[in-house]
């Protein structure tokens, strides 16, 4: 499976700020995803990122709160902008394995704390 | 959309016993079905998935089920351990018609606790 490195690992920010999150992938792969997963509940997919085109977003998520860069085959950022409370959360980013095509699998993630 | 309904939210099991979770889907059109699990503070990590190709799949102590009929899928762990205590998602896929990818939709996850 593709060995993912996310980071930063964890960050505590002020509202109004922004933070861009890095997603680092091993190998080339043509999705990948950004998801987020509120304290003790399930994962929540906010946008999928193909390289060379706009990420596509899930309804309640707006690219203007949530830009997303896809540079390459195996980098990805996503960005939480103007950050509110509302916002703290844990930010995954997942990849699809193009081999075994559907398998997914997920970076360690960003653990957000806005205050 | 697609949507998964998973039970139970919390299940706990002695070591050695066998546990079930069992998930139900929505959209007929899904043909894959993993399974995650999420150790605390961890990352989910696959640990099998099933095609709708297929009626079983079967790792060690860990085996999936599907009926695609009922549209219901199961986990089968046996000789549950301690190291097996994590919370499991079991999730479908949805082909997208545009905008590429394979959307997983996540049931609610379910606490398992294996007590020695």
């Amino acid at each position: 499976s593709a060995v993912i490195s996310q980071k930063p690992s964890r960050d505590i920010c002020q509202r109004g700020t922004s933070l861009t999150i890095q997603c680092q992938v091993d190998s080339q792969v043509t999705m990948m995803f950004w998801y987020r997963q509120q304290p003790g509940q399930s994962l929540t997919l906010i946008a999928t990122a193909n390289q060379g085109s706009e990420a596509t977003y899930e309804s309640g998520f707006v690219i203007d709160k949530f830009p997303i860069s896809r540079p390459n085959l195996t980098f990805s950022t996503l960005t939480v902008s103007n950050m509110s409370p509302e916002d703290s959360s844990i930010y995954l980013c997942s990849v699809e394995d193009d081999v075994r095509a559907s398998s997914r699998y997920f970076g360690a993630g960003t653990r957000l704390s806005v205050l | 959309g697609e949507n998964v309904e998973q039970h139970p939210s919390t299940l706990s099991v002695q070591e050695g016993d066998s546990a079930v979770i069992k998930c139900t889907y929505s959209d007929s059109a899904s043909n894959y079905f993993p399974w995650y699990k999420q150790e605390l503070g961890k990352r989910p990590q696959l640990i099998i998935d099933i095609r709708s190709n297929v009626g079983e799949k079967k790792d060690q102590r860990i085996a999936v089920t599907l009926n695609k009929t009922a549209k219901h899928f199961s986990l089968h762990i046996t000789e549950t351990q301690p190291e097996d205590s994590a919370v499991y998602f079991c999730a479908a896929s949805n082909k997208r018609l545009t905008g590429g990818g394979n959307k997983l939709t996540f049931g609610t996850g379910t606490q398992l606790k294996v007590e020695l």
